[in-house]
């Protein structure tokens, strides 16, 4: 069974650094990998989301990278702000209805 | 944009009851999901359901059953609701395709449920 994981558990970052958050999985048979943005107490926002085909994803600070064969990616963020602070999800799709989650990482960008 | 509204964002029940956690979205997609959120665990399935009246087991279905009438609404029911039960809900939806795994699902808000 596919599992993801994602270290560290929790990142401290002063604001304006340029941060890079991991994850990991265990079989490489994946359609997709998406990371989320989760909030205290919230639903999840999906901020990218990188094909099999694909190497990498962009939006505005963010850029996710994707080495399907060795089951890692990647999130940076680049000019880190306190709004970022948020707990990061990825997840990978493994069929239709297939979508595995890591357990997150809790950032916290300090002012 | 998407919208998945989950009736509840708190809810507090006993031990025992027949608890239903409502979700419905408004953009006519054929796939949704019911998953629970726990510190350490990550997100679990719970069911999902690919059409009306349809639905499928997840990785955790015991204690709950899922009910869709209608094809923009799918609820959740605990038929007896237990302590363990406590916990974060999240419902998701997205489209179904020939392509469906590069549909992305997207999630409400979040029913935290408490049993007491």
């Amino acid at each position: 069974k596919q599992e993801v994981t994602q270290i560290p558990a929790a990142l401290s970052v002063p604001e304006g650094e340029n941060l890079v958050l991991n994850c990991s999985f265990t079989d490489s048979a994946i359609y997709n990998l998406q990371w989320f943005r989760q909030d205290p107490g919230k639903g999840l926002t999906s901020l990218l989301l990188i094909q099999s085909s694909q190497r990498e994803q962009t939006s505005g600070r963010l850029n996710a990278s994707l080495d399907k064969s060795s089951g890692r990616s990647t999130l940076y963020i680049a000019a880190s702000q306190p709004g970022d602070s948020a707990t990061y999800l990825c997840a990978v799709q493994t069929g239709a209805n297939n979508l595995f989650f890591g357990t997150g990482t809790r950032l916290t960008v300090i002012p | 944009d998407v919208k998945v509204t989950q009736s509840s964002r708190y809810l507090v029940k006993r031990t025992g009851e027949k608890v239903f956690l409502e979700c419905v979205q408004d953009m006519d997609h054929e796939n949704m999901f019911w998953y629970r959120q726990d510190p350490g665990l990550g997100l679990r399935l719970i069911y999902f359901s690919y059409d009306v009246k349809m639905k499928e087991k997840g990785d955790i279905p015991e204690g709950y059953s899922v009910s869709r009438e209608k094809k923009e609404r799918f609820s959740l029911i605990l038929e007896s609701a237990s302590t363990n039960q406590t916990s974060m809900y999240l419902c998701a939806s997205s489209f179904y395709r020939q392509d469906a795994h590069i549909q992305p699902q997207h999630f409400g808000d979040g029913t935290r449920l408490s049993i007491l």
